[in-house]
């Protein structure tokens, strides 16, 4: 099973949008509504930050959204803040009874 | 409070074996999916096993098919990793994840350990 595919880096200014794709396949992500981003921090643990593709864990704030779209998904996060500023990573169930983690894509607040 | 927390890491040499293992607390265990996450130094993260809430159905990369075996002991509220043939490219720190949902791949992975470092390096 192949990562998904993100791109490396993304940047915004504070307060502005950004949207962080996850490009995968009929397989993963455009099979199955299982997708999940997660927030790491450096020498941090990863932070569920959406889940089932749309869907926020209690206590993260609501400028972070998901969305799906045929075999990407996206994670949006308006009005940027430079806490915000940290390595994003989507993961989708797969056909094969796996999940599948995208390769990550570091957020730069300028 | 949910907690997780990983140990058993270490350095070991090439072909080795190691077991790891995750105390959890703050949560009814038995009745969650849980994971083994890995993340190789510098790298992004990989999903290695899944184990269903009663420990019945087990699910796995296929880079640790064979080497490495998922198990839980819903009585201790602990999770464990047996990996054995350990190789080189297994270098990592291991996170255990709770799932959000009896089932991994519902409800994304809500709570993480903080990880315990695995080297393998002769």
């Amino acid at each position: 099973q192949s990562a998904l595919t993100q791109p490396a880096s993304v940047s915004g200014s504070p307060g502005q949008s950004i949207t962080i794709s996850c490009t995968g396949t009929s397989s993963d992500i455009g099979g199955y509504n299982y997708v999940s981003w997660y927030q790491q921090h450096p020498d941090k643990a990863p932070k569920l930050m959406i889940y089932d593709v749309s869907n926020r864990p209690s206590g993260v704030s609501n400028r972070f959204s998901g969305s799906k779209s045929a075999n990407t998904a996206s994670l949006t996060i308006s009005g940027l803040q430079a806490e915000d500023e940290a390595d994003y990573y989507c993961t989708s169930y797969t056909s094969s009874s796996t999940l599948v983690f995208g390769g990550g894509t570091k957020l730069t607040v300028l | 409070e949910v907690q997780l927390v990983e140990s058993g890491g270490g350095l070991v040499q090439p072909g080795g074996s190691l077991r790891l293992s995750c105390a959890a607390s703050g949560f009814t265990f038995s009745s969650y999916a849980m994971s083994w996450v890995r993340q190789a130094p510098g790298k992004g993260l990989e999903w290695v096993f899944a184990v269903s809430g009663s420990g019945g159905h087990t699910y796995y990369a296929d880079s640790v098919k064979g080497r490495f075996t998922i198990s839980r002991d819903n009585s201790k509220n602990t999770l464990y990793l047996q990996m054995n043939s350990l190789r080189a490219e297994d270098t990592a720190m291991y996170h255990c994840a709770k799932g959000g949902s009896g089932w991994y791949g519902e409800g994304g992975l809500d709570y993480w350990g903080q990880g315990t470092p695995v080297t393998v390096s002769s």
